[in-house]
């Protein structure tokens, strides 16, 4: 079983719409929860992070985090085309950061 | 300069050739790690530093040697590699050392790597 699962997309939305993006991890006394975009031939950026159960937002963006069903969500709002990406899902499990392989979002204008 | 600068962008290289990667983060921060990325597989950890010194060697061939002169620079010197090393090398730095989870990563731009 993979430490960090993501499907790989791509996922397609139109402009304007919600693109829900969702990780799974497998040790359940993992800590610190981080979302990661990359753009075609660029580097890892962070853009969220959540530690508690709930909802965390920052503008367009909305981090899910169920600890009991160890899961994690991002949800971007009003998707632009500018949001077309691989989001990459990390998780801090045991003082170790583990990615996921990635998601890749394509927002249609 | 700020944040973290990788050279070279692109690396073509023979099997029996020796190169570097260069790193340099201008954050103060405390820890420095270098990542591979292959298409469509999860960043693999590579090498950890914190404070200068190597604190995690993610059982990686002895091909691969890493080096940390200071806090601010971090070196990858590669020898006779295998066409299967092609991928892309990210360097990134944290705040926290190795006694803090190492969240909040800034990547470098990377270097294409490609073994021929």
């Amino acid at each position: 079983q993979k430490e960090v699962e993501q499907n790989s997309g791509p996922l397609s939305v139109p402009e304007g719409a919600i693109a829900s993006l969702n990780c799974t991890y497998s040790d359940r006394g993992s800590q610190s929860f981080f979302w990661y975009r990359q753009y075609s031939g660029k580097s890892p950026e962070l853009i969220m992070f959540i530690y508690s159960n709930g909802d965390k937002e920052d503008g367009r963006f909305t981090a899910q985090l169920n600890k009991a069903s160890q899961y994690v969500s991002l949800l971007i709002r009003d998707s632009q085309p500018s949001d077309s990406a691989t989001y990459l899902c990390a998780v801090i499990g045991g003082n170790k950061l583990v990615f996921g392989a990635g998601t890749i979002l394509r927002v249609k204008s | 300069e700020t944040g973290v600068t990788q050279t070279p962008r692109h690396l073509v290289m023979g099997m029996t050739n020796k190169k570097s990667l260069k790193c340099e983060q201008h954050l103060g921060h405390n820890a420095m790690y270098w990542y591979k990325q292959s298409a469509k597989k999860p960043l693999e950890l590579m090498f950890v530093y914190s404070l200068e010194e190597r604190v995690e060697n993610n059982s990686v061939p002895s091909r691969f040697s890493p080096e940390c002169p200071n806090s601010s620079h971090l070196f990858l010197h590669l020898h006779t590699l295998q066409p299967e090393d092609s991928a892309l090398y990210l360097c990134a730095s944290s705040q926290g050392t190795h006694r803090t989870p190492n969240e909040k990563l800034f990547f470098g731009s990377g270097t294409q790597l490609s073994v021929l």
